[in-house]
């Protein structure tokens, strides 16, 4: 059964403590794996897109990393800004790209004091 | 562009009401979904479209029926509604031409409430 584990469930920072949070997979073939970022009472924003292990991209204060188990979220001097949930996904081959069937994580939800 | 928008933002209904949630996205995007998120559960798919009069079963579809009979609409209904459908209803649409397949655009999301 294809599965995605976050964790931690809750991160607490300081700004500018830097920090990673994980996303583990389970998946019968990775087609791609996601990360959105879903502020309180809103929709999920997309950040990223990983398609094969070793690849990275950056967006700010964010790097994402992928494995051939897990993907990282690296905060890097993080702001109160950056405070949110993030949510991980990931789309199995036997998926048509068509459809975009995501399986999602149930998220980490980051808070930074100032 | 106002991108995904949905209506209501909230409601309230008692079991066995019916209701419809109204997804509309002003990106010309051929796909489509609905999406509902509950407390320490991940986003799960109920249907999806994949063009103008197409729609398929996404995870959890069961007790929900979908129409698109517009391309910019996507139309979800509560035929009698049960206390296990409260949840977060959020839309979603992306085009298959443009980006990362997986790069799908969220819309405010609906709180349902069925008591």
């Amino acid at each position: 059964e294809d599965q995605v584990t976050q964790s931690p469930e809750a991160l607490r920072l300081q700004e500018g403590e830097s920090s990673s949070l994980n996303c583990s997979y389970t998946v019968s073939g990775l087609r791609g794996l996601f990360w959105y970022r879903q502020d309180p009472g809103k929709g999920p924003e997309f950040l990223f897109t990983l398609y094969s292990a070793g690849e990275e991209k950056e967006k700010e204060r964010l790097k994402a990393t992928l494995t051939k188990k897990e993907s990282f979220l690296h905060i890097t001097a993080p702001k109160p800004e950056d405070s949110a949930t993030y949510l991980c996904a990931v789309q199995a081959l036997r998926y048509g790209g068509s459809q975009g069937n995501l399986i999602f994580g149930k998220g980490t939800k980051l808070s930074v004091k100032p | 562009n106002a991108g995904v928008t949905q209506t209501p933002k909230f409601r309230v209904l008692k079991t066995g009401q019916s209701m419809t949630l109204l997804c509309a996205q002003d990106m010309n995007h051929e796909y489509m979904y609905w999406y509902r998120q509950d407390p320490g559960m991940g986003l799960r798919l109920i249907h999806y479209s994949v063009g103008e009069g197409t729609t398929a079963k996404g995870e959890v579809p069961d007790g929900y029926n979908v129409s698109r009979l517009k391309k910019q609409n996507f139309l979800l209904g509560l035929e009698s509604a049960a206390p296990s459908q409260t949840s977060v209803y959020f839309c979603a649409s992306r085009n298959p031409g443009t980006g990362a397949f997986g790069e799908q655009y969220f819309g405010p999301g609906t709180r349902l409430t069925v008591t």
